[in-house]
């Protein structure tokens, strides 16, 4: 049993396009973060929200508690943009459930 | 900006071996984390610590698994006798506050031959 559910697995976009990836899940939380990882392992935490809608330069996360899903939208993509982008939601303790990430890749 | 360093980057051990995963947290921080992600697979929670002890813990933290913070500065993950299916990226973490906030280490790869 997946508590969050990433999608599409793999992207491939062409510089400049807009990009959106979505989590889905199942448990309830008080928020949720992006994670980014590097082609090299690394991890970077990108967002966490509970509401509504953050932005990051080109980076723009939404979620919606009632419907238990959020969106992670990259405008303009880049080749730099090129990771595995993951979606983390915390458990009641210190716990994280976390997607099976998305690999993007963006072509010049 | 503050960074959570972990060291060594990649390590091999034989099977069988004790291998210390050290991490330093941020200095700020109070709560610490140890994940693991086995190539190919999602990012898998091990074990949370706080104030000294041990918080939460998976059902992967055996007994062969222990941690410590021996200096109040480092942050280690002790396996006792590694398995070649301990071989993964080992991250960790830490937050200032529970929950939020989070810090990752950019990870030490462990692979047991």
């Amino acid at each position: 049993k997946n508590e969050v559910e990433q999608s599409p697995q793999n992207l491939t976009a062409q510089e400049g396009e807009f990009i959106t990836i979505n989590c889905s899940y199942s448990v309830g939380i008080s928020a949720l973060h992006w994670l980014q990882q590097h082609p090299g392992g690394g991890i970077v935490s990108l967002f966490m929200l509970s509401s509504g809608k953050k932005k990051h330069g080109r980076l723009i996360a939404t979620i919606n508690i009632q419907e238990k899903h959020s969106s992670l939208h990259i405008t303009a993509s880049h080749p730099r943009d090129s990771a595995v982008y993951i979606c983390a939601v915390p458990t009641d303790g210190n716990q994280f459930y976390f997607g099976t990430g998305t690999s993007l890749t963006v072509i010049p | 900006e503050p960074e959570v360093t972990q060291t060594p980057s990649h390590q091999v051990t034989q099977m069988g071996q004790e291998v210390i995963l050290r991490c330093v947290p941020i200095s700020n921080h109070l709560y610490f984390y140890w994940y693991r992600q086995i190539l190919g697979q999602k990012v898998e929670f091990l074990v949370s610590f706080y104030n000294n002890e041990i918080s939460e813990k998976s059902e992967i933290f055996d007994d062969q698994f222990s941690v410590e913070r021996p200096d109040g500065s480092n942050f280690t993950l002790k396996i006792r006798s590694t398995k070649l299916e301990d071989s993964a990226m080992y991250f960790c973490a830490s937050s200032e506050v529970r929950g939020a906030g989070y810090t990752f280490g950019s990870g030490t790869r462990l692979t047991v031959v």
